[in-house]
């Protein structure tokens, strides 16, 4: 079955630092690839996508690649800011020999809080 | 506007008690979904629905029922309410292909004791 999985948190960052959050996963067909941010007390939102191998999804500063040959779509932001504190989810959206109907496969979530 | 709304945003049940959180959405969605959100374990699929009259089960279906009579509402219904139900519940939407970005709703936390 497809499955995601993401680096252990929390992460603690200072202002400005430059953040890397792994994602990698396991999926049997095509997936498009997401990463939802959720603030405290939210629903979550969508951060970036991408579809297809080596597209690069990009949104706020934040990026990631669709590695294809590592099965890999880790997230990345040069310069955080402390407004960026949040859960970021990491998901799958898998098409397999027709449609997945949107479903999405989550990995556990990954709380970054970023200090002045 | 809404978007995605759910209510209520809290509820404490008791065990063997039963209730139905609310979802609907605005934005003329055929596809809806509802997922439990534990403590660092991600989301997980309860039920999906891909129109109005047309449901089925995700991962984790047990204790859960659901109907789709219009393609605003997809309510969650819970029957004898167990402490392992003890979670927040998302309902989302969207346009149901695998590329397309799922919708959220703010979430109902519930707890069950």
């Amino acid at each position: 079955g497809n499955s995601v999985t993401q680096m252990e948190g929390p992460v603690t960052l200072s202002e400005e630092a430059f953040l890397t959050i792994n994602c990698t996963y396991t999926a049997t067909g095509y997936p498009s690839l997401f990463w939802y941010v959720q603030y405290p007390g939210e629903g979550l939102q969508l951060l970036l996508k991408a579809t297809k191998a080596d597209d690069k999804g990009s949104n706020k500063g934040f990026e990631a690649t669709y590695r294809k040959e590592t099965t890999s779509f880790h997230l990345e932001k040069g310069s955080v800011q402390v407004s960026d504190s949040a859960v970021y989810f990491c998901a799958l959206s898998d098409r397999l020999g027709g449609t997945s109907y949107g479903k999405l496969t989550f990995g556990q979530g990954t709380i970054l809080t970023v200090h002045p | 506007n809404a978007g995605v709304t759910q209510t209520p945003k809290f509820r404490i049940l008791k065990i063997g008690q039963s209730m139905t959180l609310q979802c609907a959405q605005d934005m003329n969605h055929n596809y809806m979904y509802w997922y439990r959100q534990d403590p660092g374990m991600g989301l997980k699929l309860i039920y999906y629905s891909v129109g109005a009259g047309i449901t089925d089960k995700g991962e984790v279906p047990n204790g859960y029922n659901v109907s789709r009579s219009t393609t605003e509402d997809f309510p969650l219904r819970l029957e004898l309410a167990a402490p392992s139900q003890t979670s927040v519940y998302f309902c989302a939407s969207s346009w149901g292909q695998e590329s397309y970005e799922q919708y959220f709703g703010p979430g109902t936390r519930l707890t069950v004791t």
